[in-house]
């Protein structure tokens, strides 16, 4: 596999429910990010990881809860979701140390939250 | 303010014709600027990136910056209906580290045939 590639795709949960949404990059980068995509707003940077240290935490609320076990994988961990998380969630990566290295971004996971 | 604004569209133009996106951004720090195109239910995908003055030609696509009027933009020429998606402007203050990426809301465009 190639780029980047999150899953599940597509993920609907209630609001007492934990999941967890996983992304896994093959471009050797060593930044990871977590977005959250809703309808006519910008794309909103929750979490970033440099190295698979968090250095950039958006004012997210501790429902979401990230990890990064390696330079290659992110998770994002969901509990107690409310309905207003329901949006596309992409992850991204890039290379750091290098200039200005553009995001590559994952497929995304489309939630609901019911 | 919104720290990176562009105009939601619809911006409609007939197939074959120029295309021109804009963005302004508030940082006059900022460093690197990018265009994204994003499709409808897919996830956004690098078009461009710009960091100097001036305008970088790639293909149909041209980026255009001009950093003492805080303003970057985008033309496609040679419109086609494949080219209908979601634009957005990406605008980073880094150089060298991760990137602390700020996106504007993104312009619809629509190549009519």
């Amino acid at each position: 596999e190639t780029g980047v590639t999150q899953t599940p795709r597509h993920l609907v949960m209630g609001m007492t429910n934990k999941k967890s949404l996983k992304c896994e990059q093959h471009l050797g980068h060593n930044a990871m990010y977590w977005y959250k995509q809703s309808a006519k707003k910008p794309l909103e940077l929750m979490f970033v990881y440099n190295f698979k240290e968090q250095t950039e935490n958006n004012s997210v609320p501790s429902r979401f809860s990230p990890e990064c076990p390696n330079s290659s994988h992110l998770f994002l961990h969901l509990h107690t979701l409310q309905p207003e998380d329901s949006a596309l969630y992409l992850c991204a990566s890039s290379q750091t140390g290098t200039g200005n290295s553009p995001l590559h971004f994952g497929n995304g996971t489309r939630l609901t939250v019911t | 303010q919104k720290e990176v604004e562009q105009n939601s569209g619809p911006l409609s133009v007939p197939e074959g014709a120029i295309a021109s996106l804009n963005c302004t951004y508030s940082d006059r720090g900022s460093q690197s600027f990018f265009w994204y195109r994003q499709y409808s239910g897919k996830s956004p995908e690098l078009i461009m990136f710009i960091y100097s003055n001036g305008d970088k030609e790639d293909g149909r696509f041209t980026a255009q910056l001009n950093k003492a009027s805080q303003y970057v933009s985008l033309l496609i020429r040679d419109s086609q209906p494949s080219d209908s998606a979601t634009y957005l402007c990406a605008v980073t203050p880094n150089s060298g580290g991760y990137q602390k990426v700020t996106f504007g809301t993104g312009t619809k465009l629509q190549v009519i045939p």
